[in-house]
């Protein structure tokens, strides 16, 4: 199974923030990869998928980038509502997996 | 738009089995792959496996294999997912979700979720 490492596991930041998410894979792949964020309580928000496209709906201030073993979620400009956990998965092959999870807080 | 509405919340007794529905609508429900995802409390997300609603067959991940039963019944475009000898490790809330794209089976990003069930595994 494909491993998935994010880093950092939390993080603490300004309003107005750029913040940087980094999800490592144990095996390369090309662009099969999401992005997730979820508050409390509720379910995964899809924000990125395929590795670098925009959800519909969701705010351009969230990018995403990368292929082979190194993925990137970048929040240009972090914004109040951007707190949650922030997750990682990869499609490339079964089992589907997720990586453990980027917790972002607004200081 | 597109809904997936999930059964309610479930305490069992271990060693009992559950299964959660995940109601579909909005969509062509036998077009797009469903997943189930568990989140144990305060940890992160398991994927579970798969079913083609289309054809129904299946993908489980190992762990699961053995216990888990994926099914649908297209006349309600609804999906199921039952585990059986269920054991306190089994407490958390489980997702069904479906894929980004028609007919990819299953190889694709989460797009639409269920708003969980919560099971609850104790004696």
């Amino acid at each position: 199974a494909i491993q998935l490492t994010q880093s950092p596991s939390s993080l603490s930041a300004s309003v107005g923030d750029r913040v940087t998410i980094t999800c490592r894979a144990s095996q390369g792949f090309s662009n099969a990869l999401a992005w997730y964020q979820q508050k409390p309580g509720k379910a995964p928000k899809l924000l990125i998928y395929d590795a670098s496209s925009l959800e519909n709906g969701v705010p351009s201030r969230f990018s995403g980038s990368g292929s082979g073993t190194d993925f990137t979620l970048t929040i240009s400009s972090l914004q109040p509502e951007d707190f949650g956990t922030y997750y990682c998965q990869q499609f490339n092959s079964y089992p589907l997996t997720f990586g453990g999870g980027t917790k972002v807080e607004i200081k | 738009q597109v809904q997936l509405v999930q059964s309610g919340a479930e305490v069992k007794k271990p060693g009992a089995s559950v299964k959660v529905s995940c109601k579909a609508s909005g969509y062509t429900f036998t077009g797009y792959y469903m997943h189930w995802v568990r989140q144990a409390p305060g940890q992160g997300l398991e994927w579970m496996g798969i079913i083609n609603p289309g054809g129904g067959t299946t993908t489980y991940a190992q762990k699961f294999q053995g216990r888990v039963t994926m099914t649908r019944d297209t006349s309600t475009s609804t999906a199921y997912m039952e585990l059986s000898s269920l054991r306190s490790e089994d407490t958390a809330v489980y997702y069904c979700a479906n894929d980004y794209y028609y007919d990819s089976s299953g190889y694709s990003s989460l797009r639409h979720w269920g708003q969980g069930t919560l099971v609850t595994v104790s004696s």
